[in-house]
C-alpha cells in the first residue's frame, strides 16, 4: 500500500519548545517537500529536497529545519524561533522535480500555546 | 507572492449542477496542475495540463488551458455532495535550479442535497 505518511495528526507544544513533524514515504520519490497551510489560504513552501542529503530552503524557512539521510523520510523540526507555528503542515513527494505531480501526506495540525 | 489565483473564492451549488471555477497565473508555464482538498485532509492531485494542450478530462472533471490568457478553468459536472472540498490550481514556478509549485489560494465549493 503505497503513499506518504505524517504523524501524528495532531500535536500540541508549549510555547518554547521544539517540535519535529514526522514524514515517510514508501513511493520510491526522489523529491520531497514541506508546505505550511494557515486558515483559508493556499499553500506556502517551507523547505524542500531533491535527493537525500541535500534539501533548499523554501519561500518561508525561518524557523524550520529539516534533514533528508532517508529517501523514505524528510522530518521537519520546527523550532523556537518560529514566530507564528500554529499552523497545518503538510508533506508531499513527486518523481523527482516539481514539475511533476505531488502526492501528498494527510497533514500535521500543530497547535503551540 | 502567488502564481495562481483561483476564482470566485468560493461557490456554493445544488447537487447535480455543474460548478465551474478558474485560475489565472502570472508566468510562462510547462504545465497547470489543479489538487482538491477535502476538509482537515492533504491535498489530492486531479488533473495535470501540459501548456500545448488545451483541453483535458477525467472522469465529470474538464479542464482548459488558455496560454494567450494565462487562465485555466476546472469544471466539475453533476456535482455530487462528496465534490465538497477545496480546489486549488499549482504551476511550477522557475527557481536557482529547479521548480516550485506555487499554489493558489483556493475555490471553496459547497454542494448542498
Amino acid at each position: 500500500d503505497g503513499g506518504i505518511t505524517q504523524s501524528p495528526k495532531y500535536l500540541f507544544r508549549k510555547e518554547g519548545q521544539n517540535v519535529t513533524l514526522s514524514c515517510e514515504q514508501n513511493l520510491n520519490h526522489d523529491a520531497m517537500y514541506w508546505y505550511r497551510q494557515d486558515p483559508g489560504q493556499g499553500l506556502r513552501l517551507i523547505y524542500y529536497s531533491q535527493i537525500v542529503n541535500d534539501f533548499q530552503k523554501g519561500d518561508i524557512a525561518e524557523g524550520y529545519s529539516v534533514s533528508r539521510e532517508k529517501k523514505e523520510s524528510f522530518p521537519l523540526t520546527v523550532t523556537s524561533a518560529q514566530k507564528n507555528p500554529t499552523a497545518f503542515y503538510l508533506c508531499a513527494s513527486s518523481i523527482n522535480t516539481a514539475t511533476y505531480e505531488q502526492y501528498f501526506g494527510p497533514g500535521t495540525r500543530l497547535t503551540v500555546t | 507572492s502567488q502564481q495562481g489565483e483561483e476564482d470566485p473564492q468560493a461557490l456554493s451549488i445544488q447537487e447535480g449542477e455543474n460548478a465551474t471555477m478558474n485560475c489565472s497565473y502570472k508566468t510562462s508555464i510547462n504545465n497547470l496542475q489543479w489538487y482538491r482538498q477535502n476538509s482537515g485532509r492533504g491535498l489530492v492531485h486531479l488533473i495535470l495540463i501540459r501548456s500545448n494542450e488545451r483541453e483535458k478530462h477525467s472522469g465529470r472533471l474538464r479542464v482548459t488551458l488558455d496560454t494567450s490568457k494565462k487562465s485555466s478553468s476546472l469544471l466539475i459536472t453533476a456535482s455530487r455532495a462528496a465534490d465538497t472540498a477545496s480546489y486549488f490550481c499549482a504551476t511550477p514556478v522557475a527557481r536557482s535550479n529547479d521548480y516550485k509549485l506555487s499554489f493558489g489560494a483556493g475555490t471553496t465549493v459547497t454542494v448542498r442535497a
